[in-house]
């Protein structure tokens, strides 16, 4: 079962930053939040993962809260491109290469 | 670098038969993962296979079997097809060991089957 509550969906504009949330109440000391994102019949894609500090790459920004029981997904300037589903998973790597749980994840629809 | 690849893209079988569905893990990785997509869902773990042997089993039935080759890439086996298997299955690929910096699946395109 999935350990993650998202929004089945959103939108946002064009240019904005889209702040897509995620919920994992029951996360353990060791467990990473890995965010993927799957666009319309493709596989799904790597964006980012953090434990307890907040992580920047190219792509977005993750921000953990202190308490490590929410996360949020930060994309700074969407673009039409970005319109996915966007998938939160919590990992323990410490076992190294452990399934992916998938929930339904939030669809993210990005307006012109 | 080149990325996980999947063959074929589409496939269309009938009730019964077998199929085998191939993967090619990214350059660099040893571990290949199998998952399941039903239309409008999430991806489903199948198996996950390491070191050519299966490290890890969904909640699927032995109808789905699976190989890893010395050169790390891999099938993905589904006998008996019904009509139900109709799905994207995924191939992700990672390294073992190394931590979180290394133990990221990347996933590959996928294979669409459909089931008539």
């Amino acid at each position: 079962d999935a350990k993650t509550t998202q929004p089945p969906s959103m939108d946002c504009a064009e240019g904005r930053a889209a702040n897509l949330p995620c919920n994992h109440s029951t996360i353990s000391g060791n467990e990473y939040v890995y965010w993927y994102r799957q666009i319309h019949s493709q596989g799904p894609q790597y964006i980012i993962h953090g434990l307890k500090n907040n992580e920047t790459n190219e792509m977005a920004s993750l921000i953990i809260t202190e308490d490590r029981k929410s996360s949020t997904l930060i994309l700074p300037h969407a673009t039409l491109r970005d319109t996915a589903v966007y998938y939160c998973i919590v990992l323990d790597s410490n076992f190294g290469n452990e399934k992916l749980t998938f929930g339904t994840g939030t669809r993210l629809t990005i307006i012109p | 670098d080149a990325g996980v690849t999947q063959s074929p893209t589409h496939l269309i079988k009938t009730r019964g038969q077998q199929v085998t569905l191939r993967c090619s893990p990214k350059s660099g990785h040893d571990t290949v993962s199998w998952y399941q997509q039903a239309l409008g869902q999430g991806p489903q773990f199948i198996f996950q296979y390491y070191e050519e042997e299966e490290r890890q089993r969904g909640n699927f039935p032995d109808r789905f079997s699976g190989h890893q080759f010395p050169n790390y890439s891999s099938e993905l086996n589904v006998n008996a097809l019904l009509l139900g298997d109709s799905a994207l299955y995924l191939c992700a690929s990672s390294l073992v060991g190394g931590g979180p910096s290394t133990d990221t699946q990347y996933f590959g395109p996928g294979t669409r089957l459909t089931v008539l």
